[in-house]
């Protein structure tokens, strides 16, 4: 099964200041990449998702960018963050033969 | 795109009691549907999943069903205990465009009360 690191845990930015959260994936090859936002209330936003090494899609306008320079390494930054950039921030792997996603531990991000 | 609804967004239980989550999902190409356990301060994770050439799936205290036709799913467990207590999620996904993408449901608070 697939491992996913993320970090940090716990990060309290700034309004205004730059982002970076990784997440690398260990057990596969060629995974596809999910970054989800987790406000208050439990659902979970899709913001990017990547079916490979520079291949980004994002399906919500916002402050925020995602990059993938290598196969298992899967950023996401901003450049000025702001208030309502604060949740919880989960990144997540699937393959497309087993189309389970396994997620990472998350990082709750608090914006002041 | 595909669209998932989850059903109660919170259900409470004593222990012992059966409970069970209801999800339809709008994508009839749809083939593959995980059910996931979060507990506080955690990441998702897979507790069970059926695909679309089967109608139920069991697992200890856990099953899920599955009827094509009317495009629902649903989550049971029985002999609930405190630490079955946790958010669940449904999701659906399937061959679109290649991008496997789960949607997700909004999620059931489940708590279980001793």
């Amino acid at each position: 099964s697939q491992t996913i690191h993320q970090w940090p845990a716990t990060l309290v930015q700034p309004v205004g200041s730059p982002l970076s959260l990784e997440c690398t994936v260990e057990g596969t090859s060629n995974p596809n990449l999910y970054w989800y936002r987790q406000a208050a209330g439990r659902g979970l936003q899709l913001l990017f998702y990547s079916i490979g090494i520079d291949q980004i899609s994002s399906e919500v306008p916002q402050n925020l960018s995602a990059s993938r320079p290598q196969d298992r390494q899967f950023i996401l930054s901003s450049k000025k963050l702001l208030l309502s950039d604060s949740g919880f921030y989960l990144c997540a792997s699937a393959t497309r033969r087993d189309t389970e996603a396994f997620f990472g531990q998350g990082t709750r991000l608090t914006v002041v | 795109g595909e669209n998932v609804e989850q059903h109660p967004s919170t259900l409470s239980v004593q222990e012992g009691d059966s409970a069970v989550i209801k999800c339809t999902y709008s994508d009839s190409a749809s083939n593959y549907f995980p059910w996931y356990k979060q507990e506080l301060g955690k990441g998702p994770q897979l507790i069970i999943d059926i695909r679309s050439n089967v109608g139920e799936k069991k697992d200890q205290r856990i099953a899920v069903t599955l009827n094509k036709t009317a495009k629902h799913f649903s989550l049971h467990i029985t002999e609930t205990q405190p630490e079955d207590s946790a958010v669940y999620f449904c999701a659906a996904s399937g061959p679109s465009g290649g991008s496997y993408i789960p949607t997700f449901g909004r999620g059931t608070s489940l708590i279980v009360h001793p």
